[in-house]
């Protein structure tokens, strides 16, 4: 089946200690993002990746950190969690970037994640 | 500055029709998307618009005027499970062509 997962769905850590979110995809997509969604705000992008070992800064990249290193995987780094770092958060996949095309991103399942 | 408005949240009963707008600011405009999410769940694809005009699939059609900055996401025929929240998107050649997303709308359906 034709899928993006993410590990783990569910987090509750505490200030300062590394964790690591992890995502994958089975479509051979070029593309990968982490979005957070917070109440109130749209998602909102942290780190997108249009191919194994490039990396770009969404809106809000402070406190993360990703890689790229298989076109599969795309893990999203928390070095330092912090509480406001207290959100929802998705890892989505497209064929490619895709400006001429509809090219639909396809998401994980999500990750809920709550730095106490 | 990027800026994609769209109600909070609306109320419709089923069987009818609702139409949700969306209005955007943006430079370099390179199409429009429109997601539903589930609440708890993730967003999955409806539609897409890059010309203007009327984009139909089943039960939902999606409207684009480039020159208003405005879509609208019409839905027919409502059902119990249309009750989730839909999500407009804007891609635009500005920021490396990546999604500027609306806050989302909530759609409540009625019996």
């Amino acid at each position: 089946e034709a899928q993006v997962t993410q590990n783990p769905r569910y987090l509750i850590t505490v200030t300062g200690k590394k964790l690591t979110v992890t995502c994958s995809q089975n479509m051979n997509h070029e593309y990968m993002s982490w979005y957070r969604q917070d109440p109130g705000l749209g998602l909102r992008q942290i780190y997108y990746s249009m191919n194994v070992e490039v990396t770009d800064k969404g809106d809000v990249p402070e406190g993360y950190k990703v890689s790229r290193k298989e076109k599969r995987n795309f893990p999203l780094i928390l070095e330092s969690p912090s509480p406001n770092q207290t959100s929802l958060y998705f890892c989505a996949s497209s064929l490619s970037r895709g400006f001429n095309s509809y090219n639909e991103q396809f998401f994980g399942p999500g990750t809920r994640l709550t730095v106490l | 500055g990027q800026n994609i408005d769209q109600p909070t949240e609306m109320t419709a009963t089923e069987g009818a029709i609702v139409q949700i707008n969306c209005t955007y600011q943006t430079s370099g405009f390179n199409g429009l998307f429109w997601y539903q999410q589930h609440a708890g769940e993730a967003p999955t694809f409806l539609s897409y618009n890059v010309l203007d005009g009327l984009e139909e699939k089943g039960r939902f059609s999606s409207f684009l005027s480039r020159s208003k900055g405005y879509s609208y996401l019409l839905l027919k025929e409502l059902q119990m499970k249309d009750s989730a929240s839909y999500l407009c998107a804007v891609r635009h050649r500005g920021s490396n062509y990546q999604l500027i997303w609306g806050a989302g709308t909530k759609l409540i359906i009625k019996p």
